[in-house]
Order: structure tokens, then C-alpha cells, then sequence
């Protein structure tokens, strides 16, 4: 596709729901990254990823949150028993090459935890 | 801790006025600098990336930076209505160049 896509736009889960955010980055983009922004706030990383491989996962919050990309190239974030404090927009970026190229990003998925 | 520190506003200019924007970044290691649009509701879009010291012009955009001071800045001119939203400066950190935000400034650009 010509940009990243992410699904669902909008997810509303009641606490202790599973939910699973999926991404679809730019064709050919290497570097996969998750985001999760809260209301007013910036961006903030959770992890990465150099095609199939985690290389990094130190921004997630808890254990509670796990992110793969099998193949190397669609990426899910899930979590689990999702609770209020979880509520925020969850975006995915792509990027190609080297360390210091732009990252694209997707719409974002919001989740509202209720 | 590594942070970007930006004015989160909001800053309020005149139609065709110039609009500056200003960050500070706390890490000397980062090599690369974006700034991002960001309307409400919508996802972050890239304006302008800067990776060496001084300017940087793309049309309206100037990006500046000062890596001694650790600053950079976004100078918006001849600014129009559609140029109000949250404006986010962010630094490529880690060793994989994930991406450092602010918190954003909002920029209101008044007919």
C-alpha cells in the first residue's frame, strides 16, 4: 500500500479484555516501531523492529503488552487484561534503511478502556 | 533520561506572520531531528528533518539547529489557518533511532 495502515481505527475494550492492534507498514520497510501516545502528550516508544526480529523492547509498560511481526513484515500489539490506564491512541511507524531516515506513521489505533 | 522539552503553548499568530517553534533535547548522542504535524485526531506527519548544525529550508519550513546549545527550532513563514496544529520535535535516539517526542506546541494561526 502506499502508506502505513493500522486496524482497528477504534477500540473499545472493557477492563480485563485482550485486544489485539494490528499494522501494516509502508512495502519494503525494514524498521517497524510502535508508539503509544496519551491524551496531550507526545509519542511515546514502545519497542522495535529489524523485520521479524524484536531488537528492541525496553518502552513497554508492563508485561502485559507483547508485540510480534513473524513474518517480517505485518506487526500486532496485543494486550492483555487491559486496564483504564492503558486508554491512549496506539501508532505504528515504518522506516526504510538507515538509523537516521524519517519514520512514516499510520493512523493510529485508539483504545478507550472502560 | 533522555527528553525533548518543548512550550506547549499555545502560540498564537497572525495570518502570513512568521510562527516559531522551539525544543531542547537532552541527549548529546542524538544525530537526527524531526518535526511532525499533528492535527487533532489525527496521526503525526513529517515536515522537516535536520541532521547537521545550521539551516535547512523547504518552502514555508526552516529547521535550525544548534547542537552545542542542543536546540532546534521550526520557522514557519507567510503562516496560514491551515498551519494550525500541534507542532512535535522529536530526536532519533537508542541505537536503533527510535524516536524521542515532546509533548508538542500548538500553533493557532488567526485569519
Amino acid at each position: 500500500g502506499a502508506g502505513v495502515s493500522q486496524s482497528p481505527r477504534y477500540k473499545v475494550a472493557k477492563r480485563g479484555q485482550d485486544v489485539a492492534l494490528r499494522c501494516d507498514p509502508i512495502s519494503g520497510h525494514v524498521s517497524l516501531f510502535w508508539y503509544q501516545q496519551a491524551l496531550g502528550q507526545g509519542p511515546e516508544f514502545l519497542t522495535y523492529f529489524q523485520n521479524e526480529a524484536q531488537l528492541d523492547k525496553s518502552g513497554l509498560p508492563s508485561d502485559r503488552f507483547f508485540a510480534e511481526r513473524p513474518e517480517g513484515s505485518v506487526s500486532t500489539l496485543k494486550i492483555q487484561r487491559t486496564q483504564q490506564e492503558d486508554s491512549a491512541v496506539y501508532l505504528c511507524a515504518s522506516r526504510q534503511g538507515a538509523i537516521y531516515n524519517e519514520q512514516f506513521f499510520g493512523p493510529g489505533t485508539r483504545l478507550t478502556v472502560l | 533520561q533522555k527528553e525533548v522539552e518543548q512550550n506547549s503553548g499555545p502560540l498564537s499568530v497572525p495570518e502570513g506572520a512568521i510562527a516559531s517553534l522551539n525544543c531542547t533535547y537532552s541527549d548529546r548522542g542524538s544525530q537526527s531531528f524531526f518535526w511532525y504535524r499533528q492535527y487533532s485526531g489525527k496521526s503525526p506527519e513529517l515536515i522537516m528533518f535536520i541532521y547537521s548544525n545550521g539551516d535547512k529550508e523547504d518552502g514555508r519550513f526552516t529547521a535550525q539547529l544548534n547542537k552545542a546549545s542542543q536546540y532546534v527550532s521550526l520557522l514557519i513563514r507567510d503562516s496560514q489557518p491551515s498551519d494550525s496544529a500541534t507542532y512535535l520535535c522529536a530526536a532519533g535516539g537508542g541505537s536503533q533511532g527510535n524516536l524521542i517526542f515532546g509533548k508538542g506546541t500548538k500553533l493557532s494561526v488567526k485569519p
